[in-house]
């Protein structure tokens, strides 16, 4: 079993639409968690750090459920600006040592 | 803000040949540095953690006599394709964490290596 595991889609949507991704993690050590965006052949970059407390930066939200190991991403009114890959991120513990896991493809149609 | 440069973005060679891949921490000091592969479609593998004045650490499965790192000042890591052969074509990626609450990490831009 991957340490970070996300359904790799594609998700095509439409503009105006809300999509949801999901990511799980195995290790309970795992302290810091992020979603990361990555255009096609760049490098990632971060989207936002995900909290247990769930945080929202626009039209974007983000939760953590600990006690299920799941991170969650929320993208609302979907933008053709938003079509790239999202990447759920997991720092084990203290080494700055980041999990990536396999990215979920979102294409935004017109 | 702080900004991670990688040097080159983009080399083409022949096999057997080596090639040197600079990652530099632009506005801040970093310790450690890491070092990832990116076959294309699939996500980032972490190869190697680089440390300012010591060795570097290999994740399993990474030939340290193939992927040579040397993380020289407090500002630049370099890795060393020795030898490198079709198979290691690759985009090949480094970050650099800053502290703080979240130990963020900021990558650099990339370097697309293919060997002929």
């Amino acid at each position: 079993r991957k340490e970070v595991e996300q359904d790799p889609g594609p998700f095509n949507v439409p503009e105006g639409a809300t999509v949801a991704f999901n990511c799980t993690y195995s290790n309970s050590a795992s302290q810091s968690f992020f979603w990361y965006r990555q255009d096609c052949r760049k490098e990632p970059k971060l989207l936002m750090s995900v909290y247990s407390s769930g945080n929202e930066d626009g039209r974007f939200t983000a939760q953590l459920n600990r006690a299920s190991q799941y991170i969650s991403l929320l993208i609302r009114d979907s933008k053709l600006s938003d079509s790239a890959t999202y990447l759920c991120v997991v720092n084990r513990g203290r080494t700055y040592k980041y999990i990536f896991g396999t990215g979920t493809r979102l294409k935004v149609l017109a | 803000g702080a900004v991670v440069s990688q040097h080159p973005s983009r080399v083409i060679c022949k096999s057997g040949t080596s090639v040197k891949i600079e990652c530099r921490s632009l506005d801040f000091q970093a310790t450690t540095m890491f070092w990832y592969r990116q076959f294309p479609k699939k996500s980032l593998m972490l190869m190697a953690t680089s440390n300012e004045g010591s060795k570097a650490t290999y994740e399993q499965g990474v030939e340290k006599d193939k992927f040579l790192i040397n993380h020289a000042s407090l500002t630049l890591s370099t890795l060393t394709v020795t030898s490198a052969h079709p198979e290691d074509s690759s985009f090949y990626i480094c970050s650099a964490p800053r502290s703080g609450r979240d130990n963020e990490q900021f990558f650099g831009p990339g370097t697309r290596l293919t060997v002929l």
